[in-house]
């Protein structure tokens, strides 16, 4: 089967940083991702892992730890407009997704 | 470059009604999914398809029909609706082989009553 776990909603402040932890117990893995999903809207891709560590891209980074069956998302220098859902995914033969977490972004 | 089609964008069915919803990409992906979105539950994954003539089902097929007779579309068919079928519906799709980013559609909700 496939677990795959995160917090369901987190408050964080403009401008500080913020971590979003994604827990995956599936039967085969071929790589994490992470997409963002503004309400009412599509989701969008935002970092993708397949091996250990730490990817960058701007403001956002993700880790993977494989071993651990753990990733992380980090948004730094939050602003309002990182108020969104952000949707851990895993790949194997198909894509399942962890149930979301709602990220509140205040003044 | 339209990315990823889906029709309608809204739909209001009655129990045991069926329909048909449509996704059609243009970027000669082979790999299509549908997904649905129900609140604290996320995406939920109904069928799958890793390129023309094949698809698979997901974690929730029940109720859902699929077909892949191009690379471009990948219909869902509700057979008979139900209001456990109310929902949003998401169509995604990815090039494959090592390029698994996937592209969504705008999404269909769908109301039964």
């Amino acid at each position: 089967g496939q677990n795959i776990d995160q917090p369901t909603e987190m408050t964080a402040t403009e401008g500080a940083i913020v971590q979003i932890n994604c827990t995956y117990q599936t039967s085969g893995f071929n790589g994490l991702f992470w997409y963002q999903q503004h309400a009412g809207e599509a989701p969008t891709f935002l970092s993708y892992n397949v091996l250990d560590g730490l990817e960058e891209k701007g403001r956002f980074s993700s880790f993977l730890s494989r071993s651990k069956g753990y990733s992380y998302l980090l948004l730094k220098e939050l602003q309002m407009k990182d108020s969104a859902s952000y949707l851990c995914a895993v790949k194997h033969n198909d894509m399942r997704f962890g149930a979301g977490t709602r990220l509140t972004v205040k003044p | 470059n339209a990315g990823v089609t889906q029709t309608p964008k809204f739909q209001v069915l009655k129990t045991g009604q069926s329909m048909t919803l449509q996704c059609a990409q243009d970027m000669n992906h082979e790999y299509m999914s549908w997904y649905r979105q129900d609140p604290g539950m996320g995406l939920r994954l109904i069928h799958y398809s890793v390129g023309a003539g094949i698809t698979d089902q997901g974690e929730v097929p029940n109720g859902y029909n699929v077909s892949r007779s191009t690379t471009e579309d990948f219909p869902l068919r509700l057979l008979s609706a139900a209001p456990s079928q109310t929902s949003v519906y998401f169509c995604a799709s990815s090039g494959g082989q090592g390029s698994w980013t996937l592209h969504f559609g705008n999404g269909t909700r769908l109301t039964v009553t």
